[in-house]
């Protein structure tokens, strides 16, 4: 158990909808990192945030925002959802000051749109 | 940006040692990172190289070599439950901050 939460594991959904999904980091860590990972495909960097503020941002569509909220917990929002928007999210948070600085990830959040 | 490259596939025998490769390019360099995925399952942290050379730890060594862009994973006395993805992550200067960006992955297939 990594010590980060997320919910809910699995999603099934219709084109056009709209989910949100939340991620809870490991305590006392300040960065969320979010990832996206299609089948067969690596994991795809969507956005960072640290301690409450946007860091960094990847390929993230228009369609997708995210924040990060002063209990440093953090959720995804995904609108006008496609077909490709199936796949496995993962956040991950990582403490600040840690000299290797690996990522923690949850378990995921399997979202699948029909 | 960043660009990380590795081999998709590879085989392996069980009891064997294998070597996962990765090439990488990025700018202001900070970190690379070895992590093991199962099939639907989360990514786990396996070793971090920062400086050059060579990181052991139990079965799985990992080295690096900044100047080259390049590092290896390098797994011991395999074993069945070995059978996995291998991601190679790199962090790097992104906009003033630092990113970690993943290669695809490498699938391993420990067989008999």
């Amino acid at each position: 158990d990594s010590g980060v939460t997320q919910t809910p594991k699995h999603l099934i959904t219709a084109t056009g909808q709209r989910v949100t999904l939340r991620c809870s980091p490991r305590s006392g860590d300040l960065s969320v990192y979010w990832y996206q990972q299609s089948l067969d495909q690596g994991l795809q960097f969507l956005i960072q945030y640290y301690n409450g503020e946007e860091r960094a941002k990847g390929n993230i569509l228009e369609r997708f925002s995210a924040q990060q909220f002063p209990d440093l917990h953090s959720e995804l929002n995904l609108s006008s959802l496609e077909l490709g928007d199936s796949a496995l999210y993962f956040c991950a948070s990582s403490p600040a000051g840690q000299p290797t600085g690996e990522l923690f990830f949850g378990e995921g959040s399997r979202l699948t749109v029909l | 940006g960043q660009n990380i490259d590795q081999p998709t596939e590879m085989t392996a025998t069980e009891g064997a040692i294998v070597q996962i490769n990765c090439t990488y390019q990025t700018s202001g360099f900070n970190g690379l990172f070895w992590y093991q995925q199962h099939a639907g399952e989360a990514p786990t942290f396996l070793s971090y190289n920062v400086l050059d050379g060579l990181e052991e730890k139990g079965r799985f060594s990992s080295f690096l070599s900044r100047s080259k862009g390049y590092s290896y994973l390098l797994l011991k006395e395999l074993q069945m439950k070995d059978s996995a993805s291998y991601l190679c992550a790199v962090r790097g200067d992104s906009g003033g901050y630092q990113k970690v960006t993943f290669g695809i992955g490498t699938k391993l297939q420990v067989i008999p």
